[in-house]
């Protein structure tokens, strides 16, 4: 079983829609969490990070960090087609030894005008 | 502010042959780790470099190597190419006295297929 699990998608929406992307994890120890958006043939860009449990807000984008279920949610609100890419969830440890990323497999959103 | 550089973008190689892929960080950043990331797949980390030293590594035999340079640029060695290290090399940046949370950034990745 792998550490980080992420539904593969592929999601497909109207435009204007709320967007609801998880990814639930097995190891306890990870403190850090992030979501990357990558578009076809490109390096993954970081929308947001939060550290421990709790929700934070970035314009259209809402991430959820739920501890003690292990799970984590992106929220994207008023979709737009330039939203259409692969979404993964990276997570990492405090410090140490647990500096390395460990990533998702990648939701593919499309976005339809 | 020039992100994260890598080169080259591209990269054919056959069964067997050595390849070598370069990464420049973000300004201002110290530590560079790597990626490699499947068609379909999340990025697989590889290995980290702070003060020219392997900090971390990954599950990833020791056909790969690393190397970072003093001024914080690395790279990626890859020996006896096989048909399954076809795949997206990425590098990604951070600061060691960025905070806790150690954000990293990343390049564009190299694309590198084995034949």
């Amino acid at each position: 079983q792998k550490e980080v699990e992420q539904d593969p998608g592929p999601l497909s929406v109207p435009e204007g829609a709320i967007v609801s992307l998880n990814c639930t994890y097995s190891n306890s120890a990870f403190q850090y969490f992030m979501w990357y958006r990558q578009y076809s043939r490109k390096g993954p860009e970081l929308l947001m990070y939060t550290y421990s449990s709790g929700n934070k807000e970035d314009g259209r984008f809402t991430a959820q960090v739920d501890k003690s279920s292990k799970y984590i949610s992106l929220f994207i609100r008023d979709s737009q087609p330039s939203d259409s890419a692969t979404y993964l969830c990276a997570m990492r440890g405090a410090s140490g030894s647990a500096r390395q990323l460990t990533f998702g497999s990648g939701t593919q959103l499309t976005v339809l005008p | 502010d020039a992100g994260v550089t890598q080169s080259p973008t591209h990269l054919i190689k056959t069964r067997g042959q050595q390849v070598t892929l370069r990464c420049s960080p973000k300004s201002g950043h110290d530590t560079v780790s790597w990626y490699q990331q499947a068609l379909g797949q999340g990025p697989q980390f590889i290995f980290q470099y702070y003060e020219e030293e392997e900090r971390q590594r990954g599950n990833f035999p020791d056909r790969f190597s690393g190397h970072q340079f003093p001024n914080y640029s690395s790279e990626l060695n890859v020996n006896a190419l096989l048909l399954g290290d076809s795949a997206l090399y990425l590098c990604a940046s951070s600061s060691a006295t960025g905070g806790g949370a150690d954000t990293q950034y990343f390049g564009p990745g190299t694309r590198l297929t084995v034949l």
